[in-house]
């Protein structure tokens, strides 16, 4: 199983970039690194997903260096609607994903 | 909107009851995974089916089964209900069967409490 760590919580405030990393030693060869987005009560939200390098899509960018040991998702500028939960999954198949605590965003005016 | 749906929303049952939670997924995808979140546990994968069969499974209890039917809905059961039960029941869908791999769409959720 791969394990992921990241921190519990971030505090940032509006029009900053946040960047939160996850930690992920002994990733396989054929994992994905996948982050999601977790609104109270709501179900968690696909952001974004890479293998290795960069990855950059409308709302995020997700940074993964050579030995792809540990991952970065970048959020720009956020918003008050940033606050959430943030996940980060690695693997391919389902029965090894873990989705762990995740990282708890929380954004000030 | 995810497109996955989820009913009901909200399930208040008593303890050794039995109750059956539905999910219909996205058009076109073929994978269903049920997740399950209480608030110490975090969010926990149970099982997946695709394209009717069991794919993986998780932390799964025995007093719990799932089924996905030939029109590709999902229905997750639950029976002799303990108060560690009540959680919030997920439900999402992909269209590839590799969790890892694919985007999984997640459904609002069934609150099931148990009193």
């Amino acid at each position: 199983l791969a394990k992921t760590t990241q921190p519990i919580s971030m505090d940032s405030y509006e029009g900053q970039e946040v960047n939160i990393t996850c930690s992920h030693n002994n990733i396989a060869t054929n994992d994905y690194i996948t982050w999601y987005q977790q609104f109270p009560s709501q179900g968690p939200r696909f952001i974004i997903q890479g293998y290795k390098t960069k990855v950059t899509n409308e709302v995020a960018s997700l940074f993964i260096p050579a030995d792809r040991k540990s991952s970065t998702l970048s959020l720009p500028r956020v918003s008050l609607s940033d606050t959430a939960v943030y996940y980060c999954l690695v693997g391919y198949n389902t029965d090894k994903l873990i989705f762990g605590t995740g990282t708890r965003l929380q954004v000030f005016p | 909107d995810s497109g996955v749906t989820q009913t009901p929303k909200h399930l208040i049952t008593a303890t050794g009851q039995r109750v059956t939670l539905r999910c219909s997924p996205r058009s076109g995808d073929l994978s269903v995974y049920w997740y399950q979140q209480s608030l110490d546990q975090g969010l926990q994968f149970l099982i997946q089916y695709y394209n009717g069969e069991e794919r993986a499974k998780g932390n799964i209890l025995e007093r719990f089964s799932a089924q996905q039917f030939p029109d590709l809905h999902s229905e997750l059961n639950l029976s002799s209900l303990e108060l560690g039960d009540s959680a919030l029941y997920f439900c999402a869908s992909s269209v590839e069967g590799e969790g890892g791999q694919n985007e999984q769409f997640f459904g609002p959720g069934t609150r099931l409490t148990v009193l």
